[in-house]
């Protein structure tokens, strides 16, 4: 089985300070891991991915993530924040044993993060 | 650009009505997804099809079920809809590998 837990559901903080959403993630193999986007009344968009090699990822919109296997995290980061960027971020794993590109999904609940002008 | 559409964007139907909800896209992508999303709560996968006719129960299947005759569209049908099928669902397929792309979604409300 393989899980995702967001455990911040709500973050806010203020424009120009740094963000960071945290993700753990339970599987056994090798994960593929991905942080999405969605803007109030929208629907999902991609930010980054991380499938293999170099750990620190960087994806659209000034964000970036880092993949540390010692305690299954992918934490998203961004600095400094703008009142912009104020969504809901999901993080979601695919279990590289499902078969290539499967796209079988598991995501996390989310996180709400609220930046102030 | 590549182009998801959803029909409808809206729906409100009865329990017990029948429901199709559709998705479409212009890249002839062979593979195609339907999830639900509730209030606090991440996505959940209902159905993956890899092409035509040939679909795969994905994490959430019961109380579903879809069919693909063309490439193209992608339909979620519930058949005798409950008032827990209430929900935002959304099409997706992939943009490139391991991306996916999602539709616009579909809020379906079942009194």
């Amino acid at each position: 089985a393989q899980s995702v837990d967001q455990p911040d559901a709500h973050v806010t903080l203020s424009e120009g300070a740094s963000l960071e959403l945290r993700c753990s993630y339970s599987y056994s193999a090798a994960p593929y891991l991905f942080w999405y986007v969605q803007y109030p009344g929208q629907s999902l968009q991609f930010l980054l991915k991380y499938i293999t090699g170099d750990t620190v990822v960087k994806g659209t919109k000034g964000f970036e993530a880092e993949f540390r296997k010692s305690n299954s995290s992918f934490n998203l980061k961004k600095s400094p924040a703008h009142w912009s960027d104020s969504a809901k971020y999901f993080c979601a794993l695919e279990g590289s044993n499902t078969g290539a590109n499967t796209g079988k999904l598991t995501f996390g609940h989310g996180t709400i993060l609220r930046v102030h002008p | 650009d590549m182009k998801v559409t959803q029909m409808p964007r809206y729906l409100i139907k009865r329990m017990g009505e029948n429901v199709l909800l559709e998705c479409g896209q212009d890249m002839s992508h062979e593979t195609m997804y339907w999830y639900r999303q509730d209030p606090g709560l991440g996505l959940q996968l209902i159905y993956i099809s890899y092409d035509v006719d040939s679909n795969s129960e994905g994490d959430i299947p019961k109380g579903y079920r879809v069919s693909r005759k063309k490439r193209e569209h992608f339909s979620l049908i519930l058949d005798s809809a409950k008032t827990n099928q209430t929900s935002v669902y959304f099409c997706a397929t992939p943009l490139s590998s391991y991306e996916q792309y999602f539709g616009p979604g579909t809020r379906l409300t079942v009194l």
